[in-house]
């Protein structure tokens, strides 16, 4: 079946510009998590989703990011005046439930690059 | 930072051998992961253990976890050229059951 997909796969824009980033997870997975992953790093959480609660936005680096799930499903992670900084590749992942004993399922990614 | 710390950071052995990284982390957790990544992108769930699990395998790879150090590792045995990859150790620290904690990954070299 299909899998995580996400797009652009690459971005490249300018420092001071507005970037969106959208996921599509999985059919029927309730969670949807946002990762951020620096060049030869390990991830670090952004934000997580499920179902229709608050979500868990306590890994946004600065309020310039923001994130929606519009019908608990497709998500947009936004970045609003880029800077340098923000350079990495950013992977959505998904899972069938609440619990963290369900594995992430996650996507090929979108590398940004802010010049 | 909970972030976990792995070691080696790489390792580069020839395939047929055995492949061990370790993952240390700081607080109590709920359980802890393993993830494959090839290519710098997309990741690979491959193993899950709970906090009251002391080893589990599956296939070619092995993962122990010691609570009381805080540590865990993942044996891959009879390692192959595609096995090269970078692999995480992630973990769902207790009372933050919506995040995983991910370590600095260990890249894993296998040539022929």
């Amino acid at each position: 079946g299909a899998g995580v997909s996400q797009s652009p796969s690459n971005k490249v824009t300018e420092k001071g510009k507005d970037v969106e980033l959208r996921c599509d997870p999985i059919s029927g997975h309730t969670a949807l998590y946002w990762y951020r992953q620096s060049l030869g790093q390990g991830l670090e959480f952004l934000i997580y989703f499920q179902g229709n609660s608050a979500p868990d936005k306590s890994g946004l680096p600065s309020d310039r990011f923001s994130a929606e799930r519009t019908g608990g499903s497709v998500s947009t992670l936004t970045i609003q005046r880029t800077q340098q900084e923000d350079s990495a590749v950013y992977l959505c992942a998904s899972s069938f439930g609440q619990s963290l004993l369900y594995e992430q399922y996650f996507g090929p990614g979108t590398r940004l690059t802010v010049t | 930072s909970q972030q976990g710390e792995e070691d080696p950071q790489a390792l580069s052995i020839q395939e047929g051998e055995n492949a061990t990284m370790n993952c240390s982390y700081k607080t109590s957790i709920n359980n802890l992961q393993w993830y494959r990544q090839n290519s710098g992108r997309g990741l690979v769930h491959l193993i899950l253990i709970r906090s009251n699990e002391r080893e589990k395998h599956s296939g070619r790879l092995r993962v122990t976890l010691d609570t009381s150090k805080k540590s865990s590792s993942l044996l891959i045995t009879a390692s192959r050229a595609a096995d090269t990859a970078s692999y995480f150790c992630a973990t769902v620290h207790t009372g933050t059951a919506s995040k995983l904690t991910f370590g600095t990954g260990t890249r894993l070299q296998v040539t022929l």
